[in-house]
């Protein structure tokens, strides 16, 4: 069954860098989300992403954050200067339509 | 605005017992879609179940069960001869279509711990 992948599972960083958080959505998905939860709390959305541009995106998602999707493949997060409290897991999802979204497995953001 | 509750912050019950997750929804569309998620300790995110604002019925699957009652804007979750393996935190959720796809607003989760 196809599923959503994400990489790195792990990602430790210092405070001020840049990252970059990959994703590969289902093949056939055209709706692409990503979601953070910081340790011990709920699941906050950050950003959708539909026909090569952004859709949606909540208040957290400030100018900091950029979403890309490079090639057919990959949709990528990054995050230009981090900060402390911008640790969490990040999950990405993917969609064929409107409707029920799959997630990956996430990766674990450590800002130091 | 969109609203997911879920009251209970913690629960504990022993193997085989019955046990019953609320959650309680706010929208003001007529066409929104609700969804439960377990998150086990691994902490990927698990797809258990999707309903429609139009479809009441509620639905089984094994041990699970989702009772679905829109006058009351509730969407419960009932879990049948608990089993340690249920141990994990679970999420409702809520999204409001829309054609440009749609992003859900999850409740703040209920961390469910089955002893043996």
């Amino acid at each position: 069954e196809p599923e959503v992948t994400q990489t790195p599972s792990h990602q430790v960083t210092q405070m001020g860098q840049e990252v970059i958080l990959r994703c590969v959505p289902i093949s056939n998905h055209l709706y692409f989300y990503w979601y953070r939860q910081i340790l011990g709390q709920k699941v906050e959305f950050l950003v959708s992403f539909y026909n090569n541009e952004i859709s949606e995106k909540s208040e957290i998602f400030d100018d900091q954050f950029s979403v890309e999707r490079p090639d057919g493949s990959n949709f990528t997060l990054k995050i230009r200067s981090t900060k402390l409290e911008d640790s969490a897991m990040y999950f990405c999802a993917s969609s064929p339509g409107p409707e029920t979204q799959y997630f990956g497995p996430g990766t674990r953001l450590l800002v130091l | 605005a969109q609203k997911v509750t879920q009251a209970q912050t913690e629960i504990s019950v022993v193997e085989k017992e019955d046990v019953t997750l609320d959650c309680v929804y706010e929208t003001r569309d007529t066409t929104y879609y609700l969804f439960w998620y377990k998150q086990p300790p691994s902490g990927e995110l698990v797809f258990l179940i999707r309903r429609n604002s139009f479809d009441e019925q509620n639905e089984i699957s094994g041990r699970y069960s989702w009772n679905f009652q829109k006058s009351t804007s509730s969407f419960n979750f009932t879990i049948t001869a608990s089993q340690v393996v249920d141990s994990a935190v679970y999420f409702c959720a809520l999204s409001e279509a829309r054609n440009y796809g749609q992003n859900f607003v999850f409740g703040p989760g209920t961390r469910l711990s089955v002893l043996p």
